[in-house]
This record gives structure tokens, C-alpha cells and sequence, in this order.
């Protein structure tokens, strides 16, 4: 069974750091590409930020791009969000999800975590 | 503003076929991207309905069908049922911005 399971949520003062962990499980962590995708309260969802199963190339969106870096452990079988310089628009739960394909096609992500909350404010 | 653009809600009496839209562009639906599809029931995990245009993750209903055409989308329910009250997400790749993108949700109510 496929599990995620995401960690480091908080509360975080405009301009601070946090580092939120997502511990994978009950598949081939080492070769899946994985993704963060956030939600603010009462919004849509918004992807933010992807790794391939090589963890050579990852992929931001313009609204992280400099502030926010992917990266995994893959002996910990761990995917991890660095968001540095955190601003009140970040304030979302932020959920990792596995990504999947078929053949040559466009990523879709099946497999989704609960979701940590992270709060931007003074 | 999203680059896929649904509808914010749309609504059916039970047993009621509906439609969510979808509109993207030439950078993404239109230049090929495949659109996958998303269930949101309230206060819950987003959930993987449809992927790769039209088809279904085992454990979903043969009620939810997806069709694509041009720059658009649509995700079609038949035989409307309480349980489908929820939102919806279409979600397809841009090449103009590199990156995965979702439609803003389609609010579903069920009368």
C-alpha cells in the first residue's frame, strides 16, 4: 500500500524558514518522480515544485522559483520542501504526492499524502 | 488566475448527467498535453479521478467519463449521486511555463 506521510508544518513569522518532510512508502521511492502541491484555505490547488526519480531535475513554479528547494533522501526513502523566505501568500497545506505516466505523457500525480498546514504570519 | 479555466460551480438533481469544462491553450491542452482529473471531497485529500484523458484509477465508478477536444476538457458524471457533491480539478502540464498546472475547481452541488 502506498503511503505518504508529510511532517514540518507550522507556524513561521514572514521572511523565516521551515522544512517540510514527506516519508514514502509501498513503492520504488528511488525511481518515482514526486511533487509538493499546495492549497490555501477555501482556494484551488496549486502545483509548486517537482523532482524526477533521478533526483537531477526538478521543476518550480515562477511563485517558489529562488525561495523553495525540492531535494530527497532516497536511503530515507524522504521527500523534502526547504521554503526560505516565506511570505503570507505561502500559507497553505501543502500536500507530496507521487507522480505517474503513461508512456511519453503528461504526469498525473496518484497517489497523495494528508497534507501538512503551514502558516505564514507575525 | 488559472491557466486552465473551469467553471466555479455547476449543480444537478440526483440521477442528472453534468459536465465540468475545461479551457486551456496552445501550451497545453492544445499542444498535446494529456488532462487527468481530481475529486475533492470536502475536508478531504484530493483524490486521482481520471488520468491520461479518460481513464479511471480501479475503485472509480464507469459514471465518470473524460473527453477532450482542441484546447478543451470536460469531465462528464451520469447518474448524479449524493456522494459525487464535491470539487473538481482538471490538471494538465504547460510548456510556456515548464510546469504542471490545475484549473481553479468546479464546485459540485447535488439539489
Amino acid at each position: 500500500e502506498v503511503q505518504l506521510l508529510e511532517s514540518g508544518g507550522g507556524l513561521v513569522q514572514p521572511g523565516g524558514s521551515l522544512r517540510l518532510s514527506c516519508a514514502a512508502s509501498g513503492f520504488t521511492f528511488s525511481t518515482s518522480d514526486m511533487t509538493w502541491v499546495r492549497q490555501a484555505p477555501g482556494n484551488g490547488l496549486e502545483w509548486v515544485s517537482a523532482i524526477r526519480g533521478n533526483g537531477v531535475k526538478t521543476h518550480y513554479a515562477d511563485s517558489v522559483k529562488g525561495r523553495f528547494t525540492i531535494s530527497r533522501d532516497i536511503s530515507k526513502n524522504t521527500l523534502y520542501l526547504q521554503m526560505n523566505s516565506l511570505r503570507a501568500e505561502d500559507t497553505a497545506i501543502y500536500y507530496c504526492a507521487k507522480m505517474s505516466k503513461v508512456g511519453a505523457a503528461t504526469s498525473y500525480f496518484d497517489y497523495w499524502g494528508q497534507g501538512t498546514l503551514v502558516t505564514v504570519s507575525s | 488566475q488559472s491557466v486552465l479555466t473551469q467553471p466555479p460551480s455547476v449543480s444537478g438533481a440526483p440521477g442528472q448527467r453534468v459536465t465540468i469544462s475545461c479551457t486551456g491553450s496552445s501550451s497545453n491542452i492544445g499542444a498535446g498535453d494529456d488532462i487527468h482529473w481530481y475529486q475533492q471531497l470536502a475536508g478531504t485529500v484530493p483524490k486521482l479521478l481520471i488520468y491520461g484523458n479518460n481513464n479511471r484509477p480501479s475503485g472509480v465508478p464507469d459514471r465518470f467519463s473524460a473527453s477532450k477536444s482542441g484546447t478543451s476538457a470536460s469531465l462528464a458524471i451520469t447518474g448524479l449521486q449524493a456522494e459525487d457533491e464535491a470539487d473538481y480539478y482538471c490538471q494538465s502540464y504547460d510548456r510556456s511555463l515548464s510546469g504542471w498546472v490545475f484549473g481553479g475547481g468546479t464546485k459540485l452541488t447535488v439539489l
